[in-house]
């Protein structure tokens, strides 16, 4: 396809289970974003990667929370050990500006649910 | 430090009727200024985008926004409402930080329209 596609779309977690969540970017983006979206809340940053190098992580609540693009094209964020609190949609986005003065494109995000 | 102010969580018109969603920003250096939307169960989509060319902007199915620098200001309007209007919409602020310009977002404004 030629959109951002994430996968899985919906995920239920026990607490205290690990999870991966993946993003695959429109080919060719430079930028790639991670947001978090709680429910009646808008996007939260979480994380930013320029091509394979994280810029940015200053939006991650905590070090359960980890992020990867090795090869600057797939990402992977992974939470470690969810908690209740991690319950939310995860979206990526990304876009051909090296930085996040340009459009985003979003996928439709992943909805995980920690129990 | 950027932030966003989105008024008002959810705004109520008549199909035909002006539409008028408020942002409010707050940025240190000039922003990039942007109003996604999102439709139940997909992606944020771009609607328009301001990057200091010109201070109205037009974006896709009829709407535009105002940039407002002494007010600090984007605010969204349609002339006449239509019934598929109806979504999510966000505005958000990009301005640069350490050299990276990373979007923050509103709370968001849900439109309802109706007959």
């Amino acid at each position: 396809g030629a959109g951002v596609s994430q996968s899985p779309r919906y995920k239920v977690a026990k607490r205290g289970q690990d999870v991966a969540l993946r993003c695959d970017p429109i080919s060719g983006h430079v930028s790639l974003f991670w947001y978090q979206q709680a429910l009646g809340q808008g996007p939260e940053f979480l994380t930013y990667f320029q091509n394979e190098a994280q810029l940015d992580k200053s939006g991650l609540p905590s070090d359960r929370f980890f992020a990867e693009r090795p090869e600057g094209s797939v990402s992977t964020l992974k939470i470690q050990r969810t908690q209740q609190e991690d319950s939310a949609v995860y979206l990526c986005a990304s876009s051909l500006a090296r930085s996040g003065g340009g459009e985003l494109f979003f996928g439709e995000g992943s909805r995980l649910t920690v129990l | 430090a950027q932030s966003v102010t989105q008024l008002g969580s959810h705004v109520s018109v008549s199909e035909g009727a002006l539409v008028l969603l408020r942002c409010n920003y707050s940025s240190s250096v000039p922003p990039y200024l942007f109003w996604y939307v999102q439709y139940p169960n997909q992606g944020l989509q771009l609607l328009l985008k301001y990057t200091s060319a010109a201070t109205l902007v037009k974006g896709i199915n009829g709407f535009e926004a105002e940039f407002k620098k002494s007010e600090t200001s984007f605010h969204l309007t349609k002339p006449s409402a239509h019934m598929s209007d109806a979504a999510e919409y966000f505005c958000a602020v990009s301005s640069s930080s350490g050299g990276s310009y990373i979007p923050t977002f509103g709370r968001g404004t849900s439109l309802i329209v109706h007959p």
